[in-house]
């Protein structure tokens, strides 16, 4: 899988959209890319994931870049309970085995009121 | 509905005890993973079945590391003669497709070696 390039750390002020950046220079054409998050003493959790299309759901939007070599995962409205590590992570996406997450070491966003 | 649960949430260990560690999926859930996170890490892959087939043990870092999943339901990671370096969270997830495409994590257990 591709190797990902995430800040170790960003604030954001509560109410306010929080912007994550993730390079992914070296991705592959199949290999997509999926954020998760890991709240304080919680198992990680999914937030979202996509191909080349920008992806929403009622968690967050996805935006990925033309050439698909960065990546954006964007909360529009901030809240406290988003403080947590968000990870991106580029995978390939088969039936067989070898589909486990490579967690990097991910974005420790603290959301401020 | 229910999550994945894992058991037991907190164990402590004394060194060269054997210990399990219990993981619950999500019911009807093919595929179930076992990761290791040590403190202020991201979790580290260790091993991901299929139904009641271990198709990849890759990531246990020695052969003290066992896992089994008989029946293709509950899942049981069993550590031998621990050590301290064996000392993390043990992260269990499940996910309905056979890809893994989103995986539900559990709470985790926290096993400490002293």
């Amino acid at each position: 899988d591709a190797k990902t390039t995430q800040p170790t750390s960003m604030d954001c002020a509560e109410g306010r959209a929080a912007n994550l950046p993730c390079n992914h220079s070296t991705i592959s054409g199949n290999e997509y890319v999926y954020w998760y998050r890991q709240i304080h003493s919680q198992g990680p959790q999914y937030i979202i994931h996509g191909l080349k299309n920008n992806e929403t759901n009622e968690m967050a939007s996805l935006i990925i870049t033309e050439d698909r070599k960065s990546s954006t995962l964007i909360l529009p409205h901030a809240t406290l309970r988003d403080t947590a590590v968000y990870y991106c992570i580029v995978r390939f996406q088969g039936l067989n085995a070898g589909n486990m997450l490579t967690f990097g070491g991910g974005t420790r966003l603290m959301v401020k009121p | 509905g229910a999550g994945v649960s894992q058991s037991p949430r907190y164990k402590v260990a004394k060194r060269g005890q054997d210990v399990a560690l219990r993981c619950d999926p999500i019911s009807g859930h093919v595929s179930l993973f076992w990761y290791q996170q040590a403190l202020g890490q991201g979790p580290e892959f260790l091993t991901y079945f299929q139904n009641e087939a271990q198709l990849d043990k890759s990531g246990l870092p020695s052969d003290r590391f066992f896992a089994e999943r008989p029946e293709g339901s509950v899942s049981t990671l069993k550590i031998q003669r621990t050590q301290q370096e064996d000392s993390a969270v043990y992260l269990c997830a499940s996910s309905s497709s056979r890809g893994g495409y989103e995986q539900y994590f559990g709470p985790g257990t926290r096993l400490t070696v002293t």
